[in-house]
């Protein structure tokens, strides 16, 4: 089975802090994918990466960055947190190629910015 | 812009009681319809990918449907494990696996 592991499950972080949120897969996956998920907004999709050292924006990616040195390890970062990125934060993996394969996503890591 | 709606937002059931969740779409050229599963304090879980109107899906207790506006989620007798949040999302034409989810519906089967 694919695993998808999220460092932390609980964060909680004061403003202004800088913030990196740990993303690992297991299983080789070429795509990875960084959402978030708000009550009431659904997945929104913020970075994602086709490949190594490769990324590209999604719908939401003000206020993050993301850094993919490794294949299995895809790392988001915010640069100052602000109380209005207090959220779920959803990783998820899948086979490369331009067909579909599913994504598989970590459990998440909420974090809370005080 | 493509958009994703789900109807409705909760939904509880009695186990045994069968019903449907509805997903409504707008895309300008539909890759693909895909149904997930969220349980409290997981990630979604893969159900389902639809390809084309008129195609049909089954595991379990659950069976998607496609048409060319909107996707259903049969659930057939269902059992108070089938609780969970419903995710419906949308991949367009030329999107390179980028997925436009909608906000899901809440199912709550009680035994």
């Amino acid at each position: 089975d694919v695993k998808v592991t999220q460092s932390s499950r609980y964060l909680v972080k004061r403003t202004g802090e800088k913030v990196f949120l740990e993303c690992v897969q297991d299983m080789d996956h070429e795509n990875m994918f960084w959402y978030r998920q708000d009550p009431g907004l659904g997945l929104r999709l913020i970075y994602f990466s086709y490949d190594v050292k490769m990324k590209e924006k999604g719908d939401i990616p003000e206020g993050y960055s993301v850094s993919r040195e490794k294949k299995e390890r895809f790392s988001l970062i915010l640069e100052s947190a602000s109380t209005n990125q207090t959220s779920m934060y959803l990783c998820a993996s899948s086979l490369g190629g331009q067909g579909y394969s599913p994504l598989h996503f970590g459990n998440g890591t909420r974090l809370t910015v005080t | 812009e493509d958009q994703v709606t789900q109807s409705p937002e909760a939904l509880r059931l009695q186990e045994g009681e069968s019903s449907s969740l509805n997903c409504s779409y707008t895309v300008s050229g539909l890759r693909g319809l895909f149904w997930y599963r969220q349980d409290p304090g997981k990630g979604p879980e893969f159900l389902f990918t639809l390809y084309s109107a008129g195609e049909e899906k089954e595991k379990e207790r659950l069976k998607a449907t496609l048409t060319k506006k909107e996707s259903f989620l049969h659930i057939t007798a269902p059992k108070p494990e089938d609780s969970a949040t419903y995710l419906c999302a949308v991949q367009e034409e030329g999107g390179f696996q980028k997925l436009v989810f909608g906000t899901g519906t809440r199912l709550l089967v009680s035994p």
